[in-house]
């Protein structure tokens, strides 16, 4: 059973706060690293893919880091605002599935 | 922007009948899977389906659970003799290129077993 860990569970930040959170991962047979965000009521939406050790990949005011040697990757977003609140998942690929972590659920408030 | 689309969004049913939850994955895609999170757990693999046929199914995805994709669109997760555990959300998802990619997921069918 591959162990993926999401820290912290939940986190509330103010408007403007920039903020992080991390993925913990298996660091051997490392592919892939995928981290989605998911607004209440919607669906998991795809935030990045990471393949390469050392990679930084940005989406507007989120980016995200890896690190497949020690197993981390950090989801970091700028100047939080109340549209960001979602829980972001991280997921690690092993054969044809996806191992979740358990989400960090991020509230910004106004 | 392409979507997936599951039906129906919320389904009430007995313990011990069958349900038959429905997804329209993207019409493009090659990769197809179905997740559940049963509430205050993790998002879980069930089945990934490629090629006409299940490539992969987890210990949940016994022989009450069945896949298929019956007319090149849609495609299918049956549970023929519901329990009260399988209470859960279920998610449908697809891919172009397998894991390499971001999965397109669907908003869900919230299963509701009584």
């Amino acid at each position: 059973i591959l162990n993926v860990e999401q820290s912290p569970q939940s986190l509330h930040v103010q408007e403007g706060d920039s903020t992080n959170f991390t993925c913990s991962f298996p660091s051997s047979n490392f592919y892939a690293l995928h981290w989605y965000r998911w607004e209440t009521a919607k669906s998991p939406e795809a935030l990045f893919v990471m393949t390469l050790n050392g990679d930084e990949k940005k989406k507007g005011r989120i980016s995200a880091t890896l690190n497949t040697k020690e197993g981390y990757s950090y989801l970091y977003i700028k100047g939080s605002q109340p549209e960001d609140s979602a829980t972001y998942l991280c997921a690690f690929p092993s054969g044809s599935r996806l191992t979740f972590g358990e989400g960090t659920q991020l509230t910004v408030n106004p | 922007e392409p979507e997936v689309t599951q039906t129906p969004s919320h389904q009430v049913t007995q313990m011990g009948q069958e349900v038959i939850l429905r997804c329209v994955p993207i019409s493009n895609h090659l990769y197809f899977y179905w997740y559940r999170q049963i509430l205050g757990q993790k998002v879980e693999f069930l089945v990934s389906f490629y090629n006409n046929e299940i490539s992969e199914k987890s210990e949940i995805f016994d022989d009450q659970f069945s896949v298929e994709r019956p007319d090149g669109s849609n495609f299918t997760l049956k549970i023929r003799s519901t329990k009260l555990e399988d209470s859960a959300m279920y998610f449908c998802a697809s891919s172009f290129e397998g894991t390499i990619n971001g999965y397109t997921f669907g908003s869900g069918t919230r299963l509701t077993v009584v």
